[in-house]
């Protein structure tokens, strides 16, 4: 499985853009990088995923770099409800062509009024 | 749309006895996935099934521990005379197809205690 990196914590004021990195140097050409948020007590959400191109939905953009080792997601404009864990996931591949999830630790992201 | 439906939302068991976790899938969804976070830990995969089927069960403790996935009904996970470590959350996830570009939605998990 490919691993990911992400920093333990970050801190980001209500309203502005927070910019969560996650490396992964080893991904395959065929992984795609996925996010996920756990807020707490609750099942983890998904967020976006991607391949090779930017992402964006009504969540959040995903960057990727040109050579895939690495993403950044954005919260365009963070409000106190985006506090929460934030998981960026490369998809391993189970016998069969289905794929499990591994989850890191995350990012423990805050944000301040 | 319903999400990933799962019951009972808390769990409280005495050692030695069974705990039965349940899960119903996204409708249209065939696929199910177990994980279970162990307090202050990230996720961890257990099984994977489909209907009638377990596909990958690489996650899941070899003893006291069994899922299915029936043709009606929901998702099972079943453990046999829990002890105080089985405490955790277990969360299910459900997907519409086994490929790489479909995400995982989750339910809110089952907290299960052992006393």
């Amino acid at each position: 499985d490919a691993k990911t990196t992400q920093p333990p914590s970050m801190d980001c004021a209500e309203g502005r853009a927070a910019n969560l990195p996650c490396n992964h140097s080893t991904i395959s050409g065929n992984e795609y990088v996925y996010w996920y948020r756990q807020i707490h007590s609750q099942g983890p959400q998904y967020i976006i995923h991607g391949l090779k191109n930017n992402e964006t939905n009504e969540m959040a953009s995903l960057i990727i770099t040109e050579d895939r080792k690495s993403s950044t997601l954005i919260l365009p404009h963070a409000t106190l409800r985006d506090t929460a864990v934030y998981y960026c996931i490369v998809r391993a591949t189970l016998g069969g062509g289905a794929q499990k999830l591994v989850f890191g630790q995350g990012t423990r992201l805050t944000i301040n009024p | 749309n319903a999400g990933v439906m799962q019951n009972p939302r808390h769990l409280v068991r005495r050692r030695g006895q069974e705990a039965r976790l349940r899960c119903s899938p996204m409708k249209g969804h065939s696929h199910v996935y177990w994980y279970r976070q162990l307090p202050e830990e990230g996720l961890k995969f257990m099984v994977y099934l489909q209907k009638e089927n377990i596909i990958d069960e690489s996650g899941m403790p070899k003893e006291r521990f069994s899922a299915e996935f029936p043709k009606e009904g929901p998702s099972i996970l079943r453990i046999q005379q829990v002890v105080r470590g089985d405490s955790a959350a277990y969360f299910c996830a459900s997907s519409p197809r086994q490929v790489e570009d479909q995400p995982q939605h989750f339910g809110d998990g089952t907290r299960l205690s052992i006393l």
